[in-house]
């Protein structure tokens, strides 16, 4: 089955500067990679997702990319604020928006 | 986007007793999941829940512990059979509507 693998596990950075997490995954039939951000004691939120048949999306200051030759995607937050500060979580699916496998997770701390 | 509820959001539990949670959603969605977040750990698939017929269980995860009801499409049900302190976590029930997958949020569940 699919296995979703993210590092760093923690990271730590300057406010205003940029944050990259990266995650890999196995099956090459996965098709949408959702990131999720989840701050303490609540729900995760879906915070910007991507398809197979698009390698980069944007949102503000958020962007996620996709290699599909290395089975690999990322999300970059740029100009990074205290608010950023959560866990975020990335997953991938062979069904779509449906079964979702997740990474292990990465605690962004956003220092001001 | 969907609007998941979840109750109870938290309870205590005596080791050997059932608990059943329940999950609506604001609008019609296509699949439902359940999922388990053990304290500061990601989020591990426990089924699918499928309306009118059985659940669709992962690896590691069988009916008779975990009973899953949908009677129809917004509501389902999670059961924790026979407990034990190793069932502390959190559970969350999810609603895909084909386009993305969004979460409640959760019942955190300890045994004493």
């Amino acid at each position: 089955g699919e296995n979703v693998e993210q590092h760093p596990s923690t990271l730590s950075v300057q406010e205003g500067d940029s944050a990259v997490i990266k995650c890999t995954y196995s099956d090459s039939a996965s098709n949408y990679f959702p990131w999720y951000k989840q701050e303490l004691g609540k729900r995760p939120q879906l915070i910007i997702d991507i398809r197979s048949n698009v390698g980069e999306k944007k949102d503000q200051r958020i962007a996620v990319t996709l290699n599909k030759t290395a089975k690999h995607f990322s999300l970059h937050i740029t100009e990074t604020q205290p608010e950023d500060s959560a866990v975020y979580f990335c997953a991938a699916s062979i069904q779509g928006a449906q079964k979702l496998v997740f990474g292990q997770g990465t605690r962004l701390t956003i220092n001001p | 986007s969907a609007v998941i509820s979840q109750k109870p959001s938290r309870d205590i539990c005596q080791r050997g007793t059932s608990l059943t949670i329940q999950c609506q959603v604001d609008s019609q969605v296509t699949m439902m999941f359940w999922y388990r977040q053990q304290p500061g750990q990601s989020l591990t698939l426990i089924a699918t829940a499928n309306q009118g017929s059985e659940a669709t269980y992962e690896s590691g995860f069988v009916i008779d512990k975990f009973p899953i009801s949908r009677p129809n499409l917004t509501f389902s049900t999670l059961t924790v059979s026979n407990m034990s302190p190793e069932d502390s976590s959190i559970y969350l029930c999810s609603g895909a509507d084909g386009s993305a997958q969004h979460f409640g949020d959760g019942t955190r569940l300890s045994i004493l």
